[in-house]
């Protein structure tokens, strides 16, 4: 069964880099069909999705943070990160990382969630 | 940028039937997925593909989508069921994943 679960800092400083880790285990990262996603709600509130990344490394973001963001796969390793630059309050939020099923170019939906990590940016 | 909306809270009595709609600029040509999400724990997808239920969800998960409307409707409610729910799709002009504001369901 597949497994996912964030790890990294969960408390960043204001105007640093926040850094997380999702590891993959029961399944294949490099599979056809599927890509690798971080979503983030900030507390009390809705989904937001941050971006992905495809099993041919093709990446696609958020508008609203493309400039900060950076999502990365180390096939070798089962696992996928993800990099937010210049952090401020209301970057707070839990982060999940989850599976993307893609059927097609207009065809996406999340078949598998971690368990969410809480991060807190301090000033 | 395309948006969805969702009511902010639905109630229904047990046993009744209940429907949370998502909205948007003719969603009925996108696809909807629909995920719950019980405090203090990660979403669950219950629908994709607009109509279609995962292996494991209960048969009273319906849903549809046409025009700029999509509903899920959960048939015979039960308190377990009491959760938020989320609709999503996706914007291909501008590539980006889009969800609804979220729906609490309250099982009164």
């Amino acid at each position: 069964q597949l497994q996912l679960r964030e790890s990294g800092s969960g408390l960043v400083k204001a105007s640093e880099t926040l850094s997380l880790t999702c590891e993959v285990s029961g399944g294949a990262l490099k599979s056809g069909g599927y890509s690798w996603s971080w979503i983030r709600q900030s507390p009390g509130k809705g989904l937001e999705w941050i971006g992905h990344i495809h099993h041919s490394g093709k990446t696609y973001y958020s508008p609203s943070l493309k400039s900060q963001v950076t999502i990365s796969a180390d096939w070798s390793e089962s696992q996928f990160s993800l990099n937010l630059s210049s952090v401020t309050a209301a970057d707070t939020a839990v982060y999940f990382c989850a599976r993307v099923r893609v059927y097609s170019d207009s065809d996406f939906y999340f078949d598998n969630w971690g368990q969410g990590t809480l991060v807190t940016v301090s000033s | 940028s395309y948006e969805v909306t969702q009511p902010p809270s639905v109630s229904v009595s047990p046993g009744q039937t209940a429907s949370i709609t998502c909205s948007g600029d003719k969603l009925g040509e996108k696809y909807v997925s629909w995920y719950h999400q019980k405090p203090g724990q990660s979403p669950v997808l219950v629908i994709y593909k607009d109509d279609q239920r995962p292996s494991g969800i209960p048969e009273r998960f319906s849903a549809s989508n046409s025009g700029d409307t999509a509903t899920l409707t959960i048939s015979g409610t039960q308190a377990m069921d009491e959760a938020d729910f989320f609709c999503q799709t996706w914007d291909g002009t501008n590539k980006r994943m889009v969800f609804g504001g979220g729906t609490k369901l309250t099982v009164l």
